[in-house]
Formats: C-alpha cells, structure tokens, sequence
C-alpha cells in the first residue's frame, strides 16, 4: 500500500467555483503534513502546512483528520492561476524521508 | 544563499556514461534531500543528509548511484553508467529542522 494516496484527477472546473481535494496517507504516526503546489515543468512550492485544528490562508483551507488519516484541501473562488498539479506530502518521522503523494492535477477554465 | 540552488538544469548523457548533479542548500539548512521524478509523477525518494553525514539512503539504487555532502562544498549526486531509465528530472531539497522541505528548480538529465 502506498504511504500517500491522492486521487489524480484532472478536475476541471469553472473560474470562481469551490474545489476540494483529498489524500490519505497509511502511516497512523504521522508527525507532519502539507500541500505543495507543482506548475508544468517546475519544482514543487510549499503551499501550506497542515495543522491538526485545520488552517486558512485567504482562500485555501486545509484539514486533518488523524482518525481516518486524510488531509483534505479546500480552494474556494478558484482563479486561472490556480491552475496546477497539488501534491499531498507527509513526514511520518521528523527527520526522515517526506512522502508525496502522486498529485492532483486542477484545471481552472474561464 | 536564500534559495536551493541545483545545477546543471539539463543534462544530457549517452547511456553508460557518467552523470553528475549538484545542489547547494539553503544558507542555514542542515538537512538535504534528493528526489527523482519521472516523467511529472511519482516523487521517489533517493538519500537525505544532515549536515555531511548520511541521514535516511533507503531510497538509492547503490549500485550506480552515490551522493555526498561535503563541508563547504556543494552537495552531488552521482549516477555511473546511467540508464535510459534514469531520465528524469532531480530535485534537490533543503530543510532548516527536517520539518518542512524547500525545493532547487531541478535538474533535468536525458540519457539517449
């Protein structure tokens, strides 16, 4: 079984509509989750850390569940440049390897 | 410096010869990792280091594949007789405590 599992996608969706992604991850020990966010071609960028009592940054959220272990990613007012492949990412040890999720690919169409 | 800085971006090597890669980690960062990515998909762990010492190579495929982190030097990543298999894009990463990873913009190596 993998260790994070995120549904790929593609999800396309309308410019101002509210999407959500999933992931699980199979390590029940886990220390640490994020979001990344990966454009064509280039590295991935931290798009937000993961907080057990859930956190917002303007329009993203996102949220833990350690009882079912899986993080979710709420986008809302989705713009064109929100266009991207998110990658779930979780550190089960701190120190230890982070392992990613294959990633969800968003299409936002005007 | 502020940002992870990997060279080369590309790279392009006949199969069996010798590629090597390098990434100088964020100013200040103790831990580096080292990911292959191929073809945009799945992210595989290869090495990570703190500080010059080997910290996590579960990930290596040790026959060809060898990497270091030297004090004041760039890190490297080494592949001997590389594969068509091997072509994909390398990330380097640096973190300041291991908690949260900061990306180089990869190098991307070909093998024809």
């Amino acid at each position: 079984r993998k260790e994070v599992e995120q549904d790929p996608g593609p999800f396309n969706v309308p410019e101002g509509a509210t999407v959500a992604f999933n992931c699980t991850y199979s390590n029940s020990a886990s220390q640490s989750f994020f979001w990344y966010r990966q454009d064509c071609r280039k590295e991935p960028k931290l798009l937000m850390s993961v907080y057990s009592s859930g956190n917002e940054d303007g329009r993203f959220t996102a949220q833990l569940n350690r009882a079912s272990q899986y993080i979710s990613l709420l986008i809302r007012d989705s713009k064109l440049s929100d266009s991207a492949t998110y990658l779930c990412v979780v550190n089960p040890i701190t120190g230890n390897q982070f392992y990613f999720g294959t990633g969800t690919s968003l299409t936002v169409i005007p | 410096g502020e940002e992870v800085a990997q060279t080369p971006k590309h790279l392009v090597r006949g199969e069996g010869q010798k590629a090597k890669l390098y990434c100088a980690p964020i100013k200040g960062h103790s831990y580096v990792f080292w990911y292959q990515q191929v073809l945009k998909n799945e992210f595989k762990f290869l090495i990570s280091f703190q500080n010059e010492n080997v910290f996590d190579e579960t990930g290596m495929p040790k026959e060809r594949f060898s990497a270091k982190c030297l004090p004041n030097s760039p890190c490297s990543l080494e592949i001997q007789a590389t594969k068509l298999e091997d072509s994909a894009v390398y990330f380097c990463a640096s973190s300041p405590n291991s908690n949260t990873i900061y990306f180089g913009e990869g190098s991307w190596l070909t093998v024809v």
